[in-house]
């Protein structure tokens, strides 16, 4: 039962142009969002995280924005940069348990 | 402050054997998750230690178990080793004392153990 699920495994994005990465889920007590980026050969970095509370949170290039009714989250990156080429994964949890359900990630490349 | 070290970084095992994976969270942080990364399935939770005691446990077979040290080291063992084990084996430490979104509490992952099975 895939609670988390990025339904587009890949995305190619035009440098500066804006990426947006999809993310839905199907279990309505989810307290919090979070979105990690993945280089090869390393570990998931934080990016960028919403409470179910918000509706939208921005860190610099980085938005989240989260639709409960609909049960969708997306993360805006603009202006997209070489470097933002990664995989990215979406994840969500429950208040006060520490484990996070993690989608199957989509594989973003910026173009020059 | 060094980051999360994982060991070995890569292995090749064989069909019935049996593995031991390390993970060094960063100082001071006292709870170390396991997760397996394989294609098409994202990362999947495996257990949380918190100060020696497991807190919490995913959906995988009893063969799949670990234990955290006094100096919150943790290792993980799997036992009688399946093809369908190989994936990459994802060490994260957080302070975990709140849940995982924001500050020391957001998980901090380690490069991975690399595991084949043949």
């Amino acid at each position: 039962d895939q609670q988390v699920k990025q339904n587009s495994p890949s995305l190619s994005v035009q440098e500066g142009r804006i990426s947006i990465l999809n993310c839905d889920y199907t279990n309505s007590m989810f307290d919090y969002f979070l979105w990690y980026k993945k280089y090869p050969a390393e570990g998931p970095t934080f990016l960028i995280s919403i409470s179910s509370i918000k509706d939208k949170n921005e860190d610099g290039r980085f938005t989240v924005f989260l639709n409960k009714s609909a049960k969708h989250l997306s993360l805006h990156i603009v202006p997209s940069q070489p470097g933002d080429s990664a995989v990215y994964f979406c994840a969500a949890g429950v208040q006060g348990a520490q484990k996070l359900v993690f989608g199957q990630g989509t594989r973003l490349t910026i173009n020059p | 402050k060094a980051g999360v070290t994982q060991t070995p970084r890569y292995l090749i095992k064989t069909r019935g054997q049996q593995v031991t994976l390390s993970c060094s969270p960063i100082s001071g942080h006292r709870s170390v998750s396991w997760y397996q990364q394989t294609p098409g399935q994202g990362l999947q939770f495996l257990f949380e230690y918190f100060s020696e005691t497991q807190r919490n446990k995913g959906n995988f077979p009893g063969r799949f178990s670990g234990r955290q040290f006094s100096n919150s080291r943790s290792e993980m063992n799997v036992s009688t080793l399946e093809l369908g084990d190989s994936a990459l084996y994802l060490c994260a430490s957080s302070s975990g004392l709140g849940t995982p979104w924001r500050g020391a509490n957001v998980l901090t992952f380690g490069a991975g153990s690399r595991l084949t099975v043949l």
